[in-house]
């Protein structure tokens, strides 16, 4: 049972938007910790995609955007490619356990 | 550029304690404000947090494993180590070590390792 909450999977054609939920409490999202993503794509170590909210790294495209309230945060994906397939992360820091906390992952399928 | 790769045995054998090291280039761990972090991730499931350690020899823990687990670091040799006894084939994943600065997101992360526990 992951801390962070995620939809199992989500779908969308290509050129579509999707959005991924990230829904967490009072004592990680809720208190003001940071929200980060991961991309996980098949048999390779996840991969920074937004930090810090809604600031995304070098190299990854504005496609992907972030947002956070509240105690939940969101991914969104504009302009579905079939690259995009993969497992999400969301993933902050919990003050009652005083370390990591990841949502349950998220698998986008592009139809 | 900032790398990690993480190396230890496999298969392990139940009841087994597990030694992974974690060895980085590219910043050190004498640096105020950072940090390596294990995650690990049993197959077809998701990340779970199990240890972190920082510049300053802070340690935190995953509550639900802290009575399993050790990490400890070796500056002079640029690794981290991360102890798990009493293995259990629950226990089998893939395991990552990971940078984290100014208690920002974990990245890079290594390549992980598969562990595997069997008899």
């Amino acid at each position: 049972q992951s801390v962070l909450t995620q939809p199992p999977s989500v779908s969308g054609a290509p050129g579509q938007r999707v959005t991924i939920s990230c829904t967490g409490s009072s004592t990680n999202i809720g208190i003001g910790y940071d929200v980060h993503w991961y991309q996980q794509l098949p048999g390779t170590a996840p991969k920074l995609l937004i930090y810090g909210n809604n600031n995304r790294p070098s190299g990854v495209p504005d496609r992907f955007s972030g947002s956070k309230s509240g105690t939940s945060a969101s991914l969104a994906i504009t302009g579905l490619q079939a690259e995009d397939e993969a497992d999400f992360y969301c993933q902050s820091y919990d003050n009652n356990l005083s370390g990591w906390v990841f949502g349950g992952g998220t698998r986008l399928t592009v139809l | 550029q900032i790398t990690l790769k993480e190396s230890g045995p496999t298969p392990v054998k139940p009841t087994q304690t597990l030694t992974l090291t974690c060895t980085f280039s590219g910043f050190s761990l004498t640096t105020s404000g950072v940090g390596v972090g294990w995650i690990r991730q049993p197959p077809g499931k998701a990340l779970e947090w199990l240890a972190l350690i920082y510049w300053d020899d802070e340690k935190r823990y995953s509550p639900s494993l802290r009575s399993r687990l050790s990490i400890t670091k070796d500056t002079s040799k640029n690794q981290v180590v991360l102890t798990l006894t009493n293995m259990d084939p629950v226990d089998t994943a893939t395991y990552y070590c990971a940078h984290t600065v100014d208690g920002g997101p974990p990245s890079p992360w290594g390549q992980g390792t598969l562990v595997t526990v069997s008899s």
